[in-house]
């Protein structure tokens, strides 16, 4: 069974412009959840959706957002980016339904704003 | 408010040595636990669960982990490093054993092998 694909793997962007990074789940897992790494401040939840529908929602700001499709793809999209926004973008799909809340990582996408 | 705690950022043992690496939490009730691994440039990998069965939980790579409720602990053990262990590690706990987003992740240890 395939595994969490993330596109693109790096991204450079300037300050100001917007990104849209791409995340494909296992074939059946209908969550996906997206999570900010930086050294700093370690391992953050973005936000979580199942079913098309944003079902829970990090500290973020509002620059941050994401969405899902049909077929359990998700984006997420940040605009305006600052400085700060420069992580490691980490998705993770699951599959609630077996009840351990255990998750799959994609290799995550590199961002660099600068 | 609830915490993962990771004793040492960083880890050095030699190859053939024990790998142990700590994790301690803070829960009202017996949560789910998770370790990942995090290799360079990726993204991470669940290297084992405990979910309220057996508390000693037999993951993959010869890693296992102890849940010791009463020391709130989770450590993650193998006896035997080996080179391609060098990576980073995560203790994860879900508090509520809910949503993914009370999930709360240790802030990692670095572990080295020294050959």
């Amino acid at each position: 069974k395939a595994g969490v694909t993330q596109t693109p793997r790096y991204l450079i962007k300037t300050r100001g412009q917007q990104v849209t990074l791409s995340c494909s789940p296992i074939s059946g897992h209908r969550s996906v959840s997206w999570y900010q790494q930086t050294p700093g401040q370690g391992l953050q939840f973005l936000f979580e959706y199942f079913s098309e529908t944003q079902r829970n929602k990090g500290n973020f700001p509002g620059r941050f957002s994401g969405r899902q499709f049909s077929n359990s793809r998700s984006e997420m999209n940040v605009s305006t980016l600052e400085l700060g926004d420069s992580a490691l973008y980490l998705c993770a799909s699951s599959s609630p339904n077996r009840g351990t809340y255990e998750q799959y990582f994609g290799p995550g996408t590199r961002l660099t704003v600068t | 408010a609830q915490s993962v705690t990771q004793l040492g950022s960083h880890v050095s043992v030699s190859e053939g040595a024990l790998v142990l690496l700590r994790c301690n939490y803070s829960s009202s009730v017996p949560p789910y636990l998770f370790w990942y691994v995090q290799y360079p440039n990726q993204g991470l990998q669940l290297l084992l669960k405990y979910t309220s069965a057996a508390t000693l939980v037999k993951g993959i790579n010869g890693f296992e982990a102890e849940f010791k409720k009463s020391e709130t602990s989770f450590h993650l053990t193998k006896p035997s490093a080996h080179m391609s262990d060098a990576a980073e590690y995560f203790c994860a706990v879900n508090p509520m054993k809910t949503s993914y987003d009370k999930v709360i992740f240790g802030p990692g240890t670095s572990l080295s092998v020294i050959p």
